[in-house]
């Protein structure tokens, strides 16, 4: 099977502009999460979507959006950028969710200046 | 905010040595897993452990479960270069997310 894609892998950005980040999950897994990760903060949680529906949120501002199409593929989307959005932003995907292992894509590298 | 917590943050060792991490955690699980991850690319899974299991072996990995102190440990025997990169542990409390800790870097010495 192929694995987690994330697109694209490398992304430069200004201050006040917005990005789209996406990622297509392994075959046959419905549920997708998004982590963010940084020097500073670690690995910190998005979101998750199952079936087309979030299922959780961790602590982010609004400009942080996210969906999931029926094919289980997702996108995120960030607005108004600031430079501390700066991070590896990492995309998993797992058949059911909680009590299964994740298997991560290799991560779209936002820089913002 | 983090749920678990790995010590050390860092460990040198040599090539053929064995490699111990822990990792500590605050709320009741579902289950614990190790990820890890070479130079800032995607985490890999290793091993993931259940609430009601105390031990699991896979392969090199040895992965300790004590629920009633809340804490894990990742052995890695007869270390390989190949396994320098930063360990993670990350519980799943039924809440629909990993919580991953802060990590612990492995450098294995040749």
């Amino acid at each position: 099977k192929a694995g987690v894609t994330q697109t694209p892998r490398y992304l430069i950005k200004t201050r006040g502009q917005q990005v789209t980040l996406s990622c297509s999950p392994i075959s046959g897994h419905r549920s997708v999460s998004w982590y963010q990760q940084t020097p500073g903060q670690g690995l910190q949680f998005l979101f998750e979507y199952f079936s087309e529906t979030q299922r959780n949120k961790g602590n982010f501002p609004g400009r942080f959006s996210g969906r999931q199409f029926s094919n289980s593929r997702s996108e995120m989307n960030v607005s108004t950028l600031e430079l501390g959005d700066s991070a590896l932003y990492l995309c998993a995907s797992s058949l059911e969710g909680h009590g299964y292992e994740q298997y991560f894509g290799p991560g779209t590298r936002l820089t913002v200046t | 905010s983090q749920q678990g917590e790995e010590d050390p943050q860092a460990l040198s060792i040599q090539e053929g040595e064995n490699a111990t991490m822990n990792c500590s955690y605050k709320t009741s699980i579902n289950n614990l897993q190790w990820y890890r991850q070479n130079s800032g690319r995607g985490l890999v899974h290793l091993i993931l452990i259940r609430s009601n299991e105390r031990e699991k072996h896979s392969g090199r990995l040895r992965v300790t479960l004590d629920t009633s102190k809340k804490s894990s440990s990742l052995l890695i025997t007869a270390s390989r270069a190949a396994d320098t990169a930063s360990y993670f542990c990350a519980t799943d409390s039924n809440d629909y997310k990993l919580s991953f800790g802060a990590g612990t870097t492995v450098t294995v010495r040749a």
